[in-house]
């Protein structure tokens, strides 16, 4: 099943703010809100970030946020530190009882 | 604190079949507001989802997946435990067994630290 698409790159430099898109289709990220991001650091496990397309977990600071439009999610750091300095993955639910992940985003603090 | 732990062999075969264990601990499998799922890696690319279960056994798969694939689930040992068959070089990746929140929403937390497979002769 093809996966949702993200830009390979972004960067930014330290207290800017950048935003990732995920981009799917009315049958993933446009037909329901169950969208969640996770961060990738060299070496480590996934990190949920974002669920339910916008809601933060316990301990995420408040610089990340997520929203969507239409069939596009985005991810929004804002004052980005080097520790951002990541992969980021966004994830939807698709009809019929699966999911899919998009192909990653290399988030650069210049 | 929920913790995932993958085991199981580092190196299989080509056309064998890839066995991996994730051990729960910290919580119960058996919760039934929870599935357990498997993601994979492969070296330098993204993250795939294999597939998911509930403690009762209902499994759900990739489609792209689905015919060599089998998630089965322990409760007595809060394991749940992953198969995939007939594996190839395009199935050498990071394996990560994950708690899966997917009722009225979709999340993976937390994730196990990874396990890396390699099929090779």
């Amino acid at each position: 099943q093809s996966a949702l698409t993200q830009p390979a790159s972004v960067s930014g430099s330290p207290g800017q703010s950048i935003t990732i898109s995920c981009t799917g289709t009315s049958s993933d990220v446009g037909g329901y809100n169950y969208v969640s991001w996770y961060q990738q650091r060299p070496g480590k496990a996934p990190k949920l970030m974002i669920y339910d397309v916008s809601k933060r977990p316990s301990g995420v600071s408040n610089r990340f946020s997520g929203s969507k439009s239409g069939n596009t999610a985005s991810l929004t750091i804002s004052g980005l530190q080097a520790e951002d300095e990541a992969d980021y993955y966004c994830s939807s639910h698709r009809g019929s009882s699966t999911l899919v992940f998009g192909g990653g985003t290399k988030l650069t603090v210049l | 604190q929920l913790q995932l732990q993958e085991s199981g062999p580092g190196l299989v075969k080509p056309s064998e079949t890839l066995s991996l264990t994730c051990t729960v601990s910290g919580g119960s499998i058996s919760s039934s507001s929870y599935c357990w799922g498997w993601i994979r890696q492969p070296p330098g690319k993204g993250l795939e989802w294999i597939g998911s279960i509930y403690s009762t056994g209902s499994t759900f798969y990739n489609p792209s997946l689905k015919s060599r694939v089998t998630i089965s689930v322990d409760t007595s040992k809060n394991q749940f435990s992953l198969n995939l068959s007939s594996v190839t070089a395009a199935d050498t990746a990071l394996y990560y067994c994950a708690r899966h929140v997917w009722s009225g929403t979709s999340w993976f937390d937390p994730w196990g630290q990874g396990i890396l497979v390699t099929v090779s002769s």
